[in-house]
């Protein structure tokens, strides 16, 4: 079946922007996670979603960073006044529960100029 | 605070020799374990994981690992590397209890033909 999709798969702007990244999820996965990739870096959480709502969001940077999943699928996060340290790949993963295994999508890389 | 060691950033290999990348985490409760692996161009894909019960796990395309509780280590081995082997490879944990994955800065293995 279909996997994890993100979109855009490539965003650039500038800073002060705002910016939305969007993912949807495995069919059926109940679990929704975010994590951010810098350069050379392994994958950081950011925030993980049950449903609709935010079980844990203790890996968002700062409130600058903010994510929504109104129906319990699609997620988007959102970036208000971007800065160039926010440039990374933005991951999205699922699963069909919150200890199952994450199946992770292509990624957004954010460049913030 | 938890976090998970690899401890080759990289690593090159001929075809047909045998490969073992370490990993080493730190925390004290029970652990689920994981390997993933990103071929040039591609997503996170998950090559074998750890939840409980036999600790050497077998994964895709002769991948194994072994869970030693008492070094707090997961290396992952395989007896014949391939070319297409090329790729990075990020250890991840997550404790019981919570849903985020911990993952070490990944090691980039280049296999020459």
């Amino acid at each position: 079946g279909a996997g994890v999709s993100q979109t855009p798969s490539n965003k650039v702007t500038e800073k002060g922007k705002y910016v939305e990244l969007r993912c949807d999820p495995i069919s059926g996965h109940t679990a929704l996670y975010w994590y951010r990739q810098s350069l050379g870096q392994g994958p950081e959480f950011l925030i993980y979603f049950q449903g609709t709502g935010a079980a844990d969001d203790s890996g968002l940077p700062n409130d600058r960073f903010f994510a929504v999943r109104p129906e319990g699928s699609v997620s988007t996060l959102k970036i208000q006044r971007t800065e160039r340290g926010d440039s990374a790949v933005y991951l999205c993963a699922s699963s069909t529960g919150g200890q199952e295994t994450q199946y992770f999508g292509p990624g957004t890389r954010l460049l913030v100029l | 605070a938890q976090s998970v060691s690899q401890h080759n950033h990289h690593v090159i290999l001929s075809e047909a020799a045998s490969l073992e990348l370490g990993c080493n985490y730190s925390y004290g409760g029970t652990v689920n374990l994981f390997w993933y692996v990103q071929y040039p161009g591609q997503h996170l894909q998950l090559l074998l994981k750890y939840f409980s019960g036999d600790p050497l796990v077998k994964g895709i395309k002769g991948f194994e690992a072994e869970f030693i509780k008492s070094k707090f280590s997961f290396n992952l081995r395989k007896p014949s590397v391939q070319w297409s082997d090329t790729a990075e490879y990020f250890c991840a944990v997550g404790s019981l209890g919570t849903y985020k994955y911990i993952f070490g800065t990944g090691t980039r293995l280049k296999v020459l033909a």
